[in-house]
């Protein structure tokens, strides 16, 4: 059965930098799209970031967009996202998602909490 | 504020029908972008709930339908159920200035009262 379990949350400073991770299991992970959504406290869901399945293009949300590094390693079935320059406002869960051509958010991990406080 | 719009907070009795709206844009729901509708529990990641606008994954209840019109989508749920309460989020895609994203509703708090 198809598993995503993310890791690498925890509390860092403002201006500060996180790298989570997602390992895939139960598919072919090198044939799927990728995705990260995130979700505040008590708010809504926001997609984050997007990466092929072979990595050759990658789609950012405006709010993350020259902050945030999605990518890939298909040989250890691992999704990851870079973070760098950490706001208050990153402050989430961060869920990776597996998306196929007609459903994008199929499947989902258990989401990894970011919290960015001084 | 979200790029689609739905109803912050719906809810109906046990055995009753409720709708929840998604009004979105022409450059999303109005551009032909299907619409997915996922389901949330308490405390847990959200659960593709209906995909294509229309379309229930294997093991969801046919209590649960999608629909879109124009630019806005509902999902309606029948025989409502204690099990039912949770938040659920209508999903697009959005075709901007700063290229393709995908967008989420604000999402929907159903009740069962």
């Amino acid at each position: 059965q198809v598993q995503l379990v993310e890791s690498g949350g925890g509390v860092v400073q403002p201006g500060g930098s996180l790298r989570l991770s997602c390992a895939a299991s139960g598919f072919t992970f090198s044939s799927y799209g990728m995705h990260w959504v995130r979700q505040a406290p008590g708010k809504g869901l926001e997609w984050v970031a997007f990466i092929r399945y072979d990595g050759s293009n990658k789609y950012y949300a405006d709010s993350v967009k020259g902050r945030f590094t999605i990518s890939r390693d298909n040989s250890k079935n691992t999704l990851y996202l870079q973070m760098n320059s950490l706001r208050a406002e990153d402050t989430a869960v961060y869920y990776c998602a597996k998306d196929t051509v007609v459903t994008p958010f199929d499947y989902w991990g258990q989401g990894t909490l970011v919290t960015v406080s001084s | 504020q979200s790029v689609l719009t739905q109803p912050p907070s719906v809810s109906g009795a046990p055995g009753q029908r409720v709708t929840i709206s998604c009004t979105g844009s022409s450059s999303n729901i109005g551009a032909g972008y299907d619409v997915h509708w996922y389901q949330q529990l308490p405390g847990t990641a959200p659960k593709l709930l209906i995909y294509g606008n229309s379309n229930r994954p294997s093991g969801v209840p046919d209590r649960f339908s999608g629909s879109k019109s124009g630019t806005s989508a509902s999902l309606a749920i029948t025989g409502l159920q204690a099990e039912d309460e949770a938040d659920y989020y209508c999903q697009s895609y959005d075709s901007s200035l700063s290229g393709l994203h995908w967008v989420f509703g604000g999402g929907t708090k159903l009740t069962v009262l």
